[in-house]
């Protein structure tokens, strides 16, 4: 089964500090994305980063990083000088067209 | 304002009610989704349509039911539910099944649904 695991159900950062959120997918799929969204408390998901399978080189949008380890199956997102606003559910998801989605990481921004 | 807007924001009904609720997407999109999010478990995709076909119903019970009159519009009937079917149901579109950019979803806010 495709699955998409994420093993802190939740995390706490001090502003201004970095924090690393984990992830790791089962597939046996060779083309296919990585995805990471952000639900704040108004419940709107947000994607934050995507990045396809096939492409060495980790996403990257501004404060937000990924460190994509294909063979390992993990993709963890990194929050740079992390800030109020950051504080969120972020899910991982893992897919080509169909999405699967892990439980989801609570992170707390601490000023 | 997000590009896709669903209503009510909150519905509590009773197990004998009929609601429906509503989603509206102004991104030129022709794939809409409705996905059912429950506390500490991961998303669940329960229907899919591309240009106004329905393509997945992932096993969901027949008390739901989808509509998508158009490639804009989506909406999903309520009838006789379970207090189990409370939950937050987010809408979701994106560009057409088979493209690029069909895994790039915008979500709206979500129907926070109690069942009583």
């Amino acid at each position: 089964a495709q699955t998409v695991t994420q093993s802190q159900p939740e995390m706490s950062v001090q502003e201004a500090e970095t924090v690393t959120l984990s992830c790791t997918y089962d597939t046996s799929e060779s083309d296919y994305y990585l995805f990471w969204y952000k639900q704040p408390p108004s419940r709107q998901m947000i994607l934050v980063i995507r990045q396809e399978a096939y492409k060495q080189q980790n996403a990257t949008e501004n404060r937000f990083s990924v460190n994509f380890q294909k063979a390992a199956k993990s993709f963890s997102l990194k929050i740079s000088d992390s800030q109020l606003g950051d504080a969120a559910m972020y899910f991982c998801a893992w897919g080509s067209e169909k999405l699967v989605f892990g439980k989801g990481t609570k992170l707390t921004v601490n000023p | 304002e997000t590009g896709v807007t669903q209503t009510p924001r909150h519905l509590v009904m009773g197990m004998t009610n009929k609601k429906s609720l509503k989603c509206e997407q102004h991104l030129g999109h022709n794939a809409m989704y409705w996905y059912k999010q429950s506390a500490k478990k991961p998303l669940e995709l329960m229907f899919v349509y591309n240009f106004k076909e329905q393509t997945e119903n992932n096993s969901v019970p027949s008390r739901f039911s989808p509509e998508c009159p158009n490639s804009s519009h989506l909406f999903l009937h309520l009838h006789t539910l379970q207090p189990e079917d409370s939950a937050l149901y987010l809408c979701a579109s994106s560009q057409a099944r088979g493209t690029s950019g069909a895994n790039v979803l915008t979500f709206g806010a979500g129907s926070r649904l109690t069942v009583l």
